[in-house]
């Protein structure tokens, strides 16, 4: 398989459920990030991983834990979320590992998992 | 980071060229402009990038005068597949900041 992968590509749960996003990057890049998109809003960064070390954390709120155990593999863990939160969530991939100005890092995005939070 | 400001959204027929064109006033000397193109319920996808002058790849062109502070994404005869939200976006490392988009819808 190719580029980048989330599962699942949908997920329906309740408030005081704990579920978890899954993404893989089959690319070799060295940046991994996590994204919101709600309705009818802009993509919002949420959470960036370069070499497995988080740098970037988009004032998120502690209801949503994320996990890089590897370049290759992010999760998104969820628990006791509100109806609020329920939208796409966008993983992506950089092939840069480096924060430094002027680095070209296109990023490469997965299909998305569709969350709805009842 | 650069703020982009891109219309909202525009209506073109197939077959058509469509320019988008999109500000960034405050660009940075080392910044790159990068365009992206989302489906529904897709990701968004990278169209083209570039740094000064014009770019050409087998999608689109990207014109960029000498000050920067703006860019053109070129669509040579679009087709009906070509509906999508566009994005111009300022890159410089990680921080990338997706604005909302130009609605590109495309009629028969």
């Amino acid at each position: 398989e190719t580029g980048v992968t989330q599962t699942p590509r949908h997920l329906v749960m309740g408030m005081t459920n704990k579920k978890s996003l899954k993404c893989e990057q089959h690319l070799g890049h060295n940046a991994m990030y996590w994204y919101k998109q709600s309705a009818k809003k802009p993509l919002e960064l949420m959470f960036v991983y370069n070499f497995k070390e988080q740098t970037e954390n988009n004032s998120v709120p502690s209801r949503f834990s994320p996990e890089c155990p590897n370049s290759s593999h992010l999760f998104l863990h969820l628990h006791t979320l509100q109806p609020e939160d329920s939208a796409l969530y966008l993983c992506a991939s950089s092939q840069e590992g480096l924060a430094e100005a002027g680095v070209r890092d296109t990023q490469y995005f997965g299909p998305g998992t569709r969350l709805t939070v009842l | 980071l650069a703020k982009t400001t891109q219309p909202i959204s525009m209506d073109s027929y197939e077959g058509q060229e469509v320019n988008i064109t999109c500000s960034h006033n405050n660009i940075a000397t080392n910044d790159y402009i990068t365009w992206y193109q989302q489906f529904p319920s897709q990701g968004p996808r990278f169209i083209i990038q570039g740094y000064k002058t014009k770019v050409t790849n087998e999608v689109a062109s990207l014109f960029i005068p000498a000050d920067r502070k703006s860019s053109t994404l070129s669509l040579p005869r679009v087709s009906l597949s070509d509906t999508a939200v566009y994005y111009c976006l300022v890159t410089g490392g990680f921080k990338t900041i997706f604005g909302a988009g130009t609605r590109l819808f495309v009629k028969a």
